[in-house]
């Protein structure tokens, strides 16, 4: 099975910072890579899927790259609403598994 | 706007079974493929099972395939979950959700979420 690791697994940051969030593939997956967020207490939300595109009505300063092994989601200046959980997964090989999420919290 | 409601959650014991329901208001469920995915403390996020939009293909994750199934039911514009032989690693939230475009797996949209304890 694909492992799926993110860094950094916590992250403080202001709001106004610029954050990037990294997400590895333990082996090449093209681009068959998305991105959710959570809130606490609440189902996970799509931002990004195909490793760069962006979901419909997620906001433009939400954007991501990569390819292969390794991905990033990039936050260009934070909004209080988006502190949360950052997941990546893979959907190149079943299990399409989840990376273990990393936590955006207010500085 | 797709909506999905999760229901059926509770407390039950190990060994026992479950059925979980998902359904769809304001779209038709008939028109997504569908997958069940779950949220526990052990494991994080971990996708269970998948459906194609008529039935026909069904898949499982190995954790707990030969103990849960997937059906659906068009006509109610509902999903379900049956979960038999649960053990206590089982417990946590279990999320129905749709697959992204041209069925690909991702989950576009997520349903709220029902709660699942397995305890003694």
């Amino acid at each position: 099975a694909f492992r799926m690791t993110q860094s950094p697994s916590s992250l403080s940051a202001f709001t106004g910072d610029r954050v990037t969030l990294t997400c590895r593939a333990s082996q090449g997956i093209s681009n068959f890579l998305a991105w959710y967020q959570q809130k606490p207490g609440k189902a996970p939300k799509l931002l990004i899927y195909a490793a760069s595109t962006l979901q419909s009505g997620v906001p433009s300063r939400f954007s991501a790259t990569g390819s292969g092994t390794d991905f990033t989601l990039i936050i260009s200046s934070l909004q209080s609403e988006d502190f949360a959980t950052y997941y990546c997964q893979q959907y190149y090989s079943h299990p399409f598994n989840f990376g273990q999420g990393t936590k955006l919290e207010i500085k | 706007e797709v909506q999905l409601v999760a229901s059926g959650g509770g407390l039950v014991q190990p060994g026992g079974s479950l059925r979980l329901s998902c359904a769809a208001s304001a779209f038709s469920l008939s028109d997504f493929e569908m997958s069940w995915v779950r949220q526990t403390p052990g494991k994080g996020l971990e996708w269970l099972s998948y459906i194609t939009s008529s039935g026909s293909t069904i898949h499982y994750a190995d954790s707990v395939q030969g103990r849960f199934t997937i059906t659906r039911d068009n006509s109610k514009s509902s999903l379900y979950l049956q979960m038999n032989s649960l053990r206590v690693e089982d417990t946590g939230v279990y999320y129905c959700a749709t697959l992204g475009h041209w069925g690909q797996f991702y989950f576009d949209s997520w349903g709220q979420g029902s709660l699942v304890i397995v305890s003694s």
